[in-house]
C-alpha cells in the first residue's frame, strides 16, 4: 500500500495566487486531516473530514478551503496566498488505528 | 484547554544512553500516539496506545491512564535517533474526530 500520497512537496507562491494541494490514501480511512507546522509549534489542525462529503473547520480554516468528493481524496484549496500561510503542510488519515502522514508540502507565499 | 505538554524540549544524549521522553494531557483521551519526524522529512506513526505498553525495537511506549502521562523511552540510542518525537491524543467523546499535538522533543544523540 502507498498510504497517504501528497503532492507537491514544494512550492513558491506569489501573494494573491491560488493553489490546491493534492492528498489521497488507499487505506480506506474515514478520517482525513489537514495540519500546518510552523516552527517551534505543534501541528495545528486545518480541516478535518470523516467521511465522503463530510468537512469541517479545524483550529485555523481561514483562507483555507476544502472538499472530499471520495473516500481516498482530500485536496486542500489556499484562495488569495499571504505571507501568513507560509509553512509545511500535512496531509493525515486514520480510522480506528495508527494514525498515517503524508511527506508534506513546504509552502513558501512571497 | 485541552493541552498536550511535553517534556523536554530539547535532549542531547551520548550514543548507547537511555532516553525517556515525557507526555502529558489535561482530560480523558480514547488513545495516545507518539510520531517521529526527521529534520525536513514527513511524520511517521512508532505507536497507537490506549493502555499499557507497547515495544518495537529499541523503542518502548508506555502510558498511564489514570495520571494521564505517557512516556518514550529509547535504549542504546544511536545518532539515527536524532528526530523531533511527537505526542498527540484524541480525546474521548463523542464528536472527538481531531488528534491534538504537543510541540515535539527534539532529539540528538552524539556519537
Amino acid at each position: 500500500n502507498a498510504g497517504v500520497t501528497q503532492t507537491p512537496k514544494f512550492r513558491i507562491l506569489k501573494i494573491g495566487q491560488s493553489m490546491t494541494l493534492q492528498c489521497t490514501q488507499d487505506m480506506n480511512h474515514n478520517y482525513m486531516y489537514w495540519y500546518r507546522q510552523d516552527p517551534g509549534m505543534g501541528l495545528k489542525l486545518i480541516y478535518y473530514s470523516v467521511g465522503a462529503g463530510i468537512t469541517d473547520k479545524g483550529e485555523v480554516p481561514n483562507g483555507y478551503n476544502v472538499s472530499r468528493s471520495t473516500t481516498e481524496d482530500f485536496p486542500l484549496r489556499l484562495e488569495l496566498a499571504a505571507p501568513s500561510q507560509t509553512s509545511v503542510y500535512f496531509c493525515a488519515s486514520t480510522w480506528t488505528g495508527e494514525a498515517f502522514f503524508g511527506q508534506g508540502t513546504r509552502l513558501t507565499v512571497v | 484547554k485541552n493541552e498536550v505538554e511535553q517534556s523536554p524540549q530539547n535532549l542531547t544524549a551520548q550514543e548507547g544512553e537511555f532516553i525517556t521522553i515525557n507526555c502529558s494531557y489535561s482530560v480523558g483521551i480514547s488513545a495516545l500516539h507518539w510520531l517521529q519526524q526527521h529534520p525536513g522529512g514527513g511524520i511517521v506513526s512508532l505507536f497507537m496506545l490506549s493502555s499499557g505498553k507497547k515495544k518495537h525495537g529499541r523503542l518502548i511506549a508506555t502510558i498511564n491512564i489514570q495520571e494521564k502521562h505517557s512516556s518514550l523511552h529509547i535504549t542504546a540510542s544511536h545518532p539515527r535517533d536524532s528526530a523531533v518525537y511527537i505526542c498527540a491524543v484524541k480525546y474521548s467523546g463523542a464528536g472527538s474526530y481531531q488528534l491534538t499535538f504537543g510541540k515535539g522533543t527534539k532529539l540528538s544523540v552524539i556519537p
